[in-house]
C-alpha cells in the first residue's frame, strides 16, 4: 500500500515563529489532505490541495504531486496551533492512507 | 448545512462483547468510510460504504462489519471485541464515493477492558 511519512514526529515552537511540516508520498494519488487534529480527537479540515499552493489565513499549503510530497505552513504560530497535523492522501476509492503526524507544541 | 456526527462518543466494553457506533453523514453526501485510530497512531481505513453496500475493505478482520441506511446514515459493528480493538473510531463522510474531499465527525472512543 500507499507509504505517507511526515516530518518531524515531534515539533516546539515559540509563539510567533514560523515552522513547515513536511509529508512524503510512495506512489501517485488522486488528492491530499491536511488535518489538524483537536484536542477532543475530531479531525479539522484544513486543505484539500493535489497540487499547487493554497493560503487560509496564517495556513498555506504546497504539493509537488510529481515529487510526491506536500508541505504545511504556519506563521505567526499561536498556542491554539498546539495539537496533531495529519497528512492523508487519497487513493483508490477514495480512501485516504494517513501518516503518524507531526505533533506541534507552542509555547507562549 | 449538518456536519457528520457520530454516537457514542465514549464507551466501555468488556472482552468478548459486541458494540455498536453510529454515524450520520454530512447533508448531500452520499458516501461514508469509517477509520480506526490507534494511539499515537494515524488513523486506518475499515472499509466505505456506498449505495448501502461496502464499496473497499482495509486490512480488517469480518468481526468489523457495517451498514448503510437509505438516508446514508452508517453503522460499524464489532463482534468479539479484543483489548487492540481499543481506539478512536472515525467516521467521514463525502460527496462522492470515488473523489472528492471527506469530512469527518468527532469519533467515537472505544475502551475494551
Amino acid at each position: 500500500g500507499i507509504q505517507v511519512e511526515q516530518s518531524p514526529p515531534d515539533l516546539i515552537l515559540q509563539e510567533g515563529a514560523n515552522s513547515t511540516l513536511r509529508c512524503n508520498f510512495s506512489d501517485s494519488v488522486n488528492n491530499l489532505q491536511w488535518f489538524h487534529q483537536n484536542p477532543w480527537g475530531q479531525l479539522i479540515n484544513l486543505f484539500y490541495i493535489p497540487s499547487g499552493t493554497k493560503q487560509n489565513g496564517r495556513l498555506s499549503a504546497t504539493t509537488v504531486a510529481t515529487e510526491r510530497y506536500s508541505l504545511l505552513y504556519i506563521s505567526s504560530s499561536q498556542t491554539t496551533d498546539s495539537g496533531v497535523y495529519f497528512c492523508a492522501v487519497l487513493y483508490g476509492n477514495n480512501r485516504l492512507a494517513f501518516g503518524k503526524g507531526n505533533q506541534v507544541v507552542v509555547i507562549p | 448545512e449538518t456536519g457528520v456526527t457520530q454516537s457514542p462518543t465514549h464507551l466501555i466494553k468488556t472482552r468478548g462483547q459486541q458494540v455498536t457506533l453510529r454515524c450520520s453523514s454530512q447533508s448531500g453526501h452520499n458516501t461514508v468510510s469509517w477509520y480506526q485510530q490507534a494511539l499515537g497512531q494515524g488513523p486506518q481505513f475499515i472499509f466505505q460504504y456506498y449505495r448501502e453496500e461496502e464499496n473497499g475493505r482495509g486490512n480488517f478482520p469480518p468481526r468489523f462489519s457495517g451498514l448503510q441506511f437509505p438516508n446514508y446514515s452508517s453503522e460499524l459493528n464489532v463482534n468479539a471485541l479484543e483489548l487492540d480493538d481499543s481506539a478512536l473510531y472515525l467516521c467521514a463522510s463525502s460527496f462522492s464515493h470515488s473523489s472528492g474531499e471527506l469530512f469527518f465527525g468527532e469519533g467515537s472512543r472505544l475502551t475494551v477492558l
